[in-house]
């Protein structure tokens, strides 16, 4: 089955700066990319996801990147704001099953 | 229009006991995703329904099991109730074929004492 794998486990920035969460996945057949976004006590929300046809995507503050050759995607957040914080999981799969990676907590400080 | 919504909140259980879980699907949505979500392992996936029918489960042991009714909406059952499965449980559902986007509900703690 799909593995994916998160890092870091933990990210701390300051407000204006950018944060960077890398995922890498072992299962080739794999070919979409969502990212979710879980603030304290809520549920998750994708925010950003990316199919294996793209190398790239972008919306507003965030991006993703795909590189399928290397089996790994990104999240970049650029001018990040205390909004931000939360716990970030990146997750792999087709359009019947995702795996997910452990997850990332964001904090961003003012 | 009305998210996933699943019941209830909480619950707290004894060990051996037997725990059930409900979620409703977004209105249009045929598919049920059920997760664990166990403090630090992010979210493990459990069962997959659609049209009435399982169709993949996780690496999970039998004894979580669940069904989907006609009317879409999903049980989760978890039986002979271990201290492991306390976890918050999450449900999400999607139309198969539209979007691949998985909508989640909020969640149900589940606590085993």
């Amino acid at each position: 089955g799909e593995n994916v794998e998160q890092h870091p486990s933990t990210l701390s920035v300051q407000e204006g700066d950018s944060a960077v969460i890398k995922c890498t996945y072992s299962d080739s057949a794999s070919n979409y990319f969502p990212w979710y976004k879980q603030e304290l006590g809520k549920r998750p929300q994708l925010i950003i996801d990316i199919r294996s046809n793209v190398g790239e995507k972008k919306d507003q503050r965030i991006a993703v990147t795909l590189n399928k050759t290397a089996k790994h995607f990104s999240l970049h957040i650029t001018e990040t704001q205390p909004e931000d914080s939360a716990v970030y999981f990146c997750a792999a799969g087709n359009d019947y099953k995702l795996s997910f990676g452990a997850g990332t907590t964001v904090t961003v400080r003012a | 229009e009305a998210g996933v919504t699943q019941s209830p909140t909480h619950l707290i259980k004894t060990r051996g006991q037997q725990a059930t879980l409900r979620c409703s699907p977004i209105s249009g949505h045929t598919s049920v995703y059920w997760y664990q979500q166990a403090l630090g392992l992010g979210l493990q996936f459990l069962l997959w329904y659609d049209e009435g029918e399982e169709r993949n489960r996780g690496n999970f042991p039998p004894r979580f099991s669940g069904r989907q009714f006609p009317n879409y909406s999903s049980e989760l059952n978890v039986n002979a109730l271990e201290l492991e499965d306390s976890a918050l449980y999450l449900c999400a559902s999607s139309f198969v074929g539209l979007s691949y986007e998985q909508y989640f509900g909020p969640g149900t703690r589940l606590t085993v004492t």
